[in-house]
């Protein structure tokens, strides 16, 4: 089975804290992504990612970096969080058409 | 950016009951159509992907079709159980050359016993 995780369920960060999320696949995907979840509007893709260091910005990149060193790992990084980035962020990992996600992480920012 | 809607936004039914949900999605540009199936505090997990016109998948008591030529895709529950109670996503993924998606705010299905 396809495995995504993510590094953390749940994150309480200040408002201005650099925060890191971290994502993992185990399937040897080509493809990453990720992607925030607020109530009443669908998932929306914030990065993504084809291969080892390149990235290119979804439909929401705005205050987000992203960071892909191996073919494994897909990072977010928020720079200076603010409390408009509260939310859930799901990455996702793929090829083809398939795509698998991770259980996301609940950011909250105070 | 494709615009995705899927109603009703809501649904509660009964055990026993058949449900069906709608996904409409631009046709133009279409290349596939992906239908989620998310649970509370688990990862969605992937139910179909459809690109053929008139496409129908099945998979236990739930199935699904697929008119690319008016943009849009049906799921049906037969006979929903408490355990269905989840939201159900469908994505619109565009001919780019990247595996991108566009999903639609959901359809929440709760069925009582």
């Amino acid at each position: 089975d396809v495995k995504v995780t993510q590094s953390s369920r749940y994150l309480v960060k200040r408002t201005g804290e650099k925060v890191f999320l971290e994502c993992v696949q185990d399937m040897d995907h080509e493809n990453m992504f990720w992607y925030r979840q607020d109530p009443g509007l669908g998932l929306r893709l914030i990065y993504f990612s084809y291969d080892v260091k390149m990235k290119e910005k979804g439909d929401i990149p705005e205050g987000y970096s992203v960071s892909r060193e191996k073919k494994e790992r897909f990072s977010l990084i928020l720079e200076s969080a603010s409390t408009n980035q509260t939310s859930m962020y799901l990455c996702a990992s793929g090829q083809a058409n398939e795509q698998y996600f991770g259980p996301g992480t609940r950011l909250t920012v105070t | 950016i494709l615009n995705v809607e899927q109603s009703p936004q809501s649904l509660h039914v009964q055990e026993g009951d058949s449900t069906n949900f709608t996904c409409s999605f631009p046709s133009s540009n279409f290349y596939a159509l992906h239908w989620y199936r998310w649970e509370t505090a688990k990862s969605p997990e992937a139910l179909f992907v459809m690109t053929l016109n008139g496409d129908e998948k099945k998979k236990g008591r739930i199935s699904a079709t697929l008119n690319t030529k008016e943009g849009y895709s049906y799921l049906y529950i037969k006979g929903s159980q408490p355990e269905d109670s989840a939201t159900y996503l469908c994505a619109s993924q565009a001919n780019t050359g990247f595996q991108k998606l566009v999903f639609g705010t959901g359809t929440r299905l709760l069925v009582s016993p």
